[in-house]
């Protein structure tokens, strides 16, 4: 199985700070390489797919980029309501595999 | 717009079967497939496996086989899975996520906690 590996594991931001998130893949995962936010108590969000591709209706400020093995989650200007454990997902192959998370906190 | 209703919390016995259902609204249900991803504490979010609800074909996480069986009833726009031989490993809360066109999990569930103990 492809290992995904996410970082860093908690990460504490201001308002207004761009805020980077990584996910690391064990292989080449040809940019299979989605983003998903959740909050408390809800269920994972659809942000991005494909590495850079914006998902309807999610804001701007969110955007993704990458390749290979190597994939990186932007928010250019951190907002109060994207306090949220985000996750990323590989679907280059079977089984899909999950990060284990990065949870966003405001400081 | 698109919807994927699941039903409620499971409380459960070790070594019984437990069939949860997601029903979807929205959309033409034979016209995407359905995954579904389990979500613990300790292992964070896994995919158990898809189906295409047209076919009725299958992919299982390996995992999972054996373990869950997914199914559909299309008269009903509704997806199924079974979990069998509970232990309480198989506490979790599981989620049913379409798949858009393009692949990623598009539309899910609000989740069902499934919880096993004697």
């Amino acid at each position: 199985d492809i290992q995904m590996t996410q970082s860093p594991s908690f990460l504490s931001a201001s308002v207004g700070e761009r805020v980077t998130l990584s996910c690391k893949a064990s292989q080449n995962i040809n940019k299979y390489l989605d983003w998903y936010q959740q909050k408390l108590g809800e269920a994972p969000k659809l942000l991005i797919y494909n590495t850079n591709n914006l998902h309807t209706g999610i804001p701007s400020r969110f955007s993704g980029s990458g390749s290979g093995t190597d994939y990186t989650l932007t928010i250019s200007s951190l907002q109060p309501e994207d306090v949220a454990t985000y996750f990323c997902l590989q679907r280059n192959s079977w089984p899909w595999t999950f990060g284990g998370g990065t949870k966003l906190e405001l400081k | 717009q698109v919807q994927l209703q699941q039903s409620g919390a499971e409380l459960v016995k070790p070594g019984t079967s437990v069939k949860l259902s997601c029903k979807a609204s929205g959309y033409t249900f034979t016209s995407n497939h359905m995954n579904w991803i389990k979500q613990t504490t300790g292992q964070g979010l896994e995919w158990i496996g898809i189906i295409n609800p047209g076919s009725g074909g299958t992919s299982y996480n390996v995992k999972f086989k054996g373990k869950a069986t997914l199914t559909v009833d299309k008269s009903s726009s509704t997806a199924f899975m079974q979990l069998s031989s509970l232990t309480p490993e198989d506490s979790a809360v599981y989620y049913c996520a379409r798949a858009a066109n393009s692949g990623p999990h598009d539309y899910w569930g609000q989740g069902v906690m499934v919880t096993v103990s004697s």
